[in-house]
């Protein structure tokens, strides 16, 4: 089945920008998204990419598709304290998403 | 604005209990998935739901079910709760599309099983 693989944690400056990443194995997969996960909520969707895209901007946000080497990236440009939380990566499957483990990103002053 | 509803956002059970998660979506959504997470494991799919009345088994089905009785509502069943069954609790929901589920989801139930 479809594996998704992201790295646990970031840390950076406000002000900067992060750049989470994300592999997935699956080619056929038609979508892919990126879920924001803030303390003690739920699971909000951010963006997604269409598989045919190579980049989707979306005012701070910026994904980046190499389909050849099936990596998916997250640019937040400007990263404020309020963009601390858990970033999830998700893959479109045959019927359901198949989710990465999640990037804790942690935005300090 | 999609609504994903869950009715505890903080349970607390005995092991041996039978215990009730309930889901509300108010967007006449045809899907509908539980999932569990947990630290270093990510999110695991547990069952979802194309209509009403049908469950399919996800990744983790084990120890538990569901009910899909209306469209907007999915149960998720502890049929005799464990200790290894704390953990948080998401509901979600989607359209029904061939190949983008872009899923909505709720708050969350943190479930502990003493």
């Amino acid at each position: 089945g479809e594996d998704v693989e992201q790295s646990l944690f970031l840390s950076v400056r406000e002000g900067d920008s992060s750049v989470i990443n994300c592999t997935y194995t699956d080619s056929s997969s038609t979508y892919l998204y990126w879920y924001k996960q803030e303390p003690g909520a739920g699971l909000q969707l951010l963006t997604y990419i269409f598989s045919n895209m190579d980049m989707k901007q979306d005012q701070r946000l910026t994904v980046l598709l190499n389909k050849k080497d099936k990596h998916l990236s997250l640019r937040i440009a400007d990263t404020q304290t309020g963009d601390s939380a858990i970033y999830f990566c998700a893959a479109s499957g045959y019927s359901t998403l198949t989710f990465g483990k999640g990037t804790m990103l942690l935005v300090s002053p | 604005d999609v609504k994903v509803t869950q009715s505890s956002r903080y349970l607390v059970k005995r092991t041996g209990e039978k215990v009730f998660l309930e889901c509300v979506q108010d967007m006449d959504h045809e899907n509908m998935f539980w999932y569990r997470q947990d630290p270093g494991l990510g999110l695991r799919l547990i069952y979802f739901s194309y209509d009403v009345k049908m469950k399919e088994k996800g990744d983790i089905p084990e120890g538990y079910s569901v009910s899909r009785e209306k469209k907007e509502r999915f149960s998720l069943i502890l049929e005799s709760a464990s200790t290894n069954q704390t953990s948080m609790y998401l509901c979600a929901s989607s359209i029904q599309t061939v190949t983008n589920e872009k899923l909505f989801f709720g708050s969350g139930t943190q479930l502990s099983v003493l």
